[in-house]
């Protein structure tokens, strides 16, 4: 099946830093999402970018789909943004199954 | 607000019990997810209902059944419920494009 890795596992900032997330993925993929769970377990939607390059305030999202990988970028980093990002994928010919990486853990110190 | 509905948020109950949690998708959307998500692991998919019917399964145990009604709502039944059974299990709900919108999940505590 598909794989999905993130990097880095944990990453640990000060308020006010600058971050990139990363996703790669093995296969040619339909869809690609970035999620946010929050320290309260909540999976908040950021981006559906199965390819291209979308912002979203200090967020913004690039997925290069040839050459299988997405980046998340934070930056100005609050401490609300602390909790784990994930990706998800849904591969080409595939199950049509969104397959998720195991996430990056973020805290942002004040 | 995702749109996606799912009750109960909490639940604790004993081991060998049964549980029900029940999702209410966006409105118009035709697939309805289940995914499962313990203790510090990722989610892991467990099954997949489209416009009512079985669409794909995952890593779903033989104690655990689900369903998705005429109203769209789904229900995943959990039984014979074993300690390792307490997660967060999460209803995710999409249009024909795909893109997922998760419910709060609902968090089973079996003591």
């Amino acid at each position: 099946g598909i794989q999905v890795e993130q990097s880095p596992p944990d990453l640990i900032l000060q308020e006010g830093a600058n971050s990139t997330l990363r996703c790669n993925f093995s296969d040619s993929v339909n869809n690609l999402q970035w999620f946010h769970q929050n320290p309260w377990g909540q999976l908040i939607n950021l981006f559906y970018i199965p390819s291209g390059t979308k912002q979203n305030g200090r967020l913004s999202a690039t997925t290069v789909a040839t050459e299988r990988y997405s980046l998340l970028y934070i930056s100005s980093s609050q401490t609300t943004d602390s909790g784990v990002y994930f990706c998800a994928v849904v591969i080409v010919g595939g199950s049509y199954i969104p397959t998720f990486g195991r996430g990056t853990s973020l805290i942002v110190h004040p | 607000d995702s749109g996606v509905t799912q009750t109960p948020k909490h639940l604790i109950t004993a081991t060998g019990q049964r549980v029900t949690l029940r999702c209410s998708p966006r409105s118009g959307d035709l697939s309805v997810y289940w995914y499962q998500q313990s203790l510090d692991q990722g989610l892991q998919f467990l099954i997949q209902y489209y416009n009512g019917e079985e669409r794909a399964k995952g890593n779903i145990l033989e104690r655990f059944s689900a369903q998705q009604f005429p109203d769209l709502h789904s229900e995943l039944n959990l039984s014979s419920l074993e300690l390792g059974d307490s997660a967060l299990y999460f209803c995710a709900s999409s249009k024909d494009t795909g893109e997922l919108f998760f419910g709060e999940g609902s968090r089973l505590t079996v003591l």
